[in-house]
């Protein structure tokens, strides 16, 4: 089945500590992208990838980075997490031109920073 | 700069009703606007509308374009309970999105 796998689902984690979020997809798309989704503000690009070892920052990267050493993965890492990075995190992908046509998201992270 | 803005930003309606969610953009190089449905995980592609005019359909709901007016409608006739989710709109820019803030629907039963 195609899709984009995320994990975790769930995280709650202090201030401070160092995590990732695992993001996977098994279509060979070359665009990958991270998005966070807060309440009254929509969806907003974290950062974004048109292939293997390109990155590029979207609208909101203070406080993540991002990695992508080969084309199924998209590792978002939150080094210093601090609280108003609670949100619900998206994972997204589509083929490299043909993102007018949607992108295919994952289930999405609920994060919580206290 | 570019935004999409979307009405109601809630509504609440009983099964059997016909609603219309409204969705108005202001995108340099505009090429289409797409809408999702979300429940309780991850967005769902509904449609992509690219021409004027042109209704896209899908069972009891449908969509159109006014890239005059510079907005779209998502109609939803005969709601039933499942219809309940946040619909977005979304507008592509690059390889980037500009995401409305959503309609939440709720259908009582």
């Amino acid at each position: 089945e195609a899709q984009v796998t995320q994990n975790p689902r769930y995280l709650i984690t202090v201030t401070g500590k160092k995590l990732t979020v695992t993001c996977s997809q098994n279509m060979n798309h070359e665009y990958m992208s991270w998005y966070r989704q807060d309440p009254g503000l929509g969806l907003r690009q974290i950062y974004y990838s048109m292939n293997v070892e390109v990155t590029d920052k979207g609208d909101v990267p203070e406080g993540y980075k991002v990695s992508r050493k080969e084309k199924r993965n998209f590792p978002l890492i939150l080094e210093s997490p601090s609280p108003n990075q609670t949100s619900l995190y998206f994972c997204a992908s589509s083929t490299w031109g043909q993102a007018d046509y949607g992108y295919t998201f994952g289930s999405g992270t609920r994060l919580t920073v206290v | 700069e570019d935004k999409v803005v979307q009405s109601p930003l809630s509504l609440v309606v009983h099964e059997g009703d016909t609603v219309t969610l409204n969705c108005s953009y202001e995108v340099t190089n505009f090429r289409s606007l797409l809408w999702y449905k979300q429940e309780k995980k991850a967005p769902t592609f509904l449609f992509m509308l690219t021409s004027s005019g042109i209704e896209k359909k899908s069972g009891r709901l449908s969509s159109i374009l006014d890239k005059k007016e510079l907005f779209s409608i998502l109609n939803i006739t005969a709601t039933q309970t499942g219809d309940s989710a946040v619909y977005l709109c979304a507008v592509p820019y690059g390889q980037n999105f500009v995401f409305g803030p959503g309609t939440r629907l709720s259908v009582l039963p």
